[in-house]
């Protein structure tokens, strides 16, 4: 079954505490994303990623990193720099950064901070 | 650096009524892609758009590509409750695609 995973569901952490979050797809894509949506929000770009061992910041990267040491895994810290970080973060994939190609979300997670 | 405006932010109709969401760009775009999340859930693709002046139909719903390809429309017709959701423009202009702010649909029984 092709597509793209995100664990867990929910998270709940202590402030001041780092956590990292999962991606990882089977669609052989390229290209991975990561996007944060606050309550009633649109879609925030944090992190992205054109190639294996290769990743670019986007608009909010501040608080935030990534690794792409494998193709199909794209996890995401949530550092204790991060000030507000509770959100419900979703992952993406496509074949490549192309504008033409479409993404791909996995269900999202939702983090709260305490 | 490229823009996007999508327009409105929140419309709430009865269920029946048509809805359309409008998204405009400030500069020329390549193509335009549309999604649709659920509450709760993830957004997912609906449809691209790539040349002046497209239009494509999925069912009760309507995509336009404008003729300059500077914005977009998404109408639906008579919509349902299943309808409920909010609707993404994503328009690609320079090396990836980008996403509107979304416009957040309810719809009443």
């Amino acid at each position: 079954d092709g597509g793209i995973t995100q664990s867990p569901k929910y998270l709940f952490r202590k402030e001041g505490q780092n956590v990292t979050l999962s991606c990882e797809q089977n669609l052989n894509h390229d290209a991975m994303y990561w996007y944060r949506q606050d309550p009633g929000q649109g879609l925030r770009l944090i992190y992205y990623s054109q190639i294996v061992n290769d990743f670019q910041k986007g608009d909010i990267a501040e608080g935030y990193s990534v690794s792409r040491e494998k193709k199909e895994s794209f996890p995401l810290t949530v550092t204790s720099a991060q000030k507000n970080p509770t959100a419900f973060y979703l992952c993406a994939s496509s074949l490549s950064l192309a504008a033409s190609d479409t993404q791909y979300f996995g269900p999202g997670t939702r983090l709260t901070v305490l | 650096g490229q823009q996007v405006m999508q327009i409105p932010q929140y419309q709430h109709v009865q269920e029946g009524e048509d809805f359309t969401t409008y998204c405009n760009s400030s500069t020329t775009l390549s193509n335009i892609q549309w999604y649709k999340q659920r509450p709760g859930g993830h957004p997912v693709f609906l449809i691209q758009l790539v040349k002046s002046g497209e239009v494509k139909k999925q069912k009760r719903l309507t995509f336009q590509f404008g003729e300059a390809k500077k914005n977009s429309s998404l109408h639906i017709t008579a919509t349902q409750t299943t309808d409920v959701g909010t609707y993404f423009c994503a328009p690609g202009g320079y090396n990836k695609l980008i996403f509107g702010a979304g416009t957040r649909l309810a719809v009443h029984p």
